[in-house]
């Protein structure tokens, strides 16, 4: 059973354009959360989407960030008009089901705005 | 608010030695779960240990075990006979039962085991 998959491993742009960056959750998992983690600090929470239907959006900045997880595909974190400051480290992770399973993650998409 | 907080930004020990990380947290929901994860230099996320907060027994996970003071809101994570592969990076994390299931991490302990 493959694990969570991100992609790109990594991924660079230049100031003002955008950023997608991909996640597949495990199979038979349909709850995904999308962190951020800043340089030398923890991950923090940004969105957390069920098939089709953003759930908790309350960690994502309100202007140039979405995402979405479509009824078929990966989950796609979307930031446009990237700016230094969003470079991080972007992880997601995947979940079976509410509350009584484990979150696993995948190796993290690491975008560096230039 | 919910917090974790990690007092030990950095620690090193020999090889084989055991060390122990500490932990705070602070919530005033009564059912959670406690992680403890490692990010080694590849930066993947590993679960390393998990604990209900409704259980009273420590969790243990072969050299890993954790000493879960529930009314002191502490979970520390005891690493026995270190290991050269368990150098990286250790967050604690709670998560609130039946809410949003978000993960709620603290700033992590850089662990360097020598040899």
């Amino acid at each position: 059973n493959a694990g969570v998959m991100q992609n790109p491993r990594h991924l660079v742009r230049r100031r003002g354009q955008e950023a997608r960056l991909r996640c597949s959750p495990m199979k038979g998992h349909s709850h995904v959360y999308w962190y951020r983690q800043l340089p030398e600090e923890g991950l923090k929470f940004m969105v957390y989407l069920q098939k089709e239907n953003i759930i908790d959006e309350s960690g994502m900045p309100k202007e140039r960030f979405s995402a979405e997880f479509p009824k078929e595909g990966p989950s796609i974190l979307r930031i446009q008009q990237v700016v230094r400051g969003d470079s991080a480290a972007y992880f997601c992770a995947s979940q079976r089901s509410r509350s009584t399973d484990t979150q696993y993650f995948g190796p993290g998409t690491r975008l560096t705005v230039l | 608010a919910q917090t974790v907080t990690q007092s030990q930004p950095e620690m090193s020990v020999q090889e084989a030695e055991t060390v122990t990380l500490s932990c705070t947290y602070d919530t005033s929901e009564n059912n959670y779960y406690l992680f403890w994860y490692k990010q080694p230099p590849s930066r993947q996320m590993i679960l390393v240990i998990r604990q209900e907060a409704y259980k009273q027994q420590n969790a243990t996970e072969n050299r890993f075990s954790v000493n879960f003071q529930k009314a002191a809101k502490s979970f520390s994570l005891k690493i026995s006979d270190s290991q050269l592969g368990d150098t990286a990076m250790y967050f604690c994390a709670f998560m609130i039962m039946n809410r949003d299931d978000k993960i709620i991490f603290g700033k992590g302990t850089r662990l360097h085991i020598l040899p």
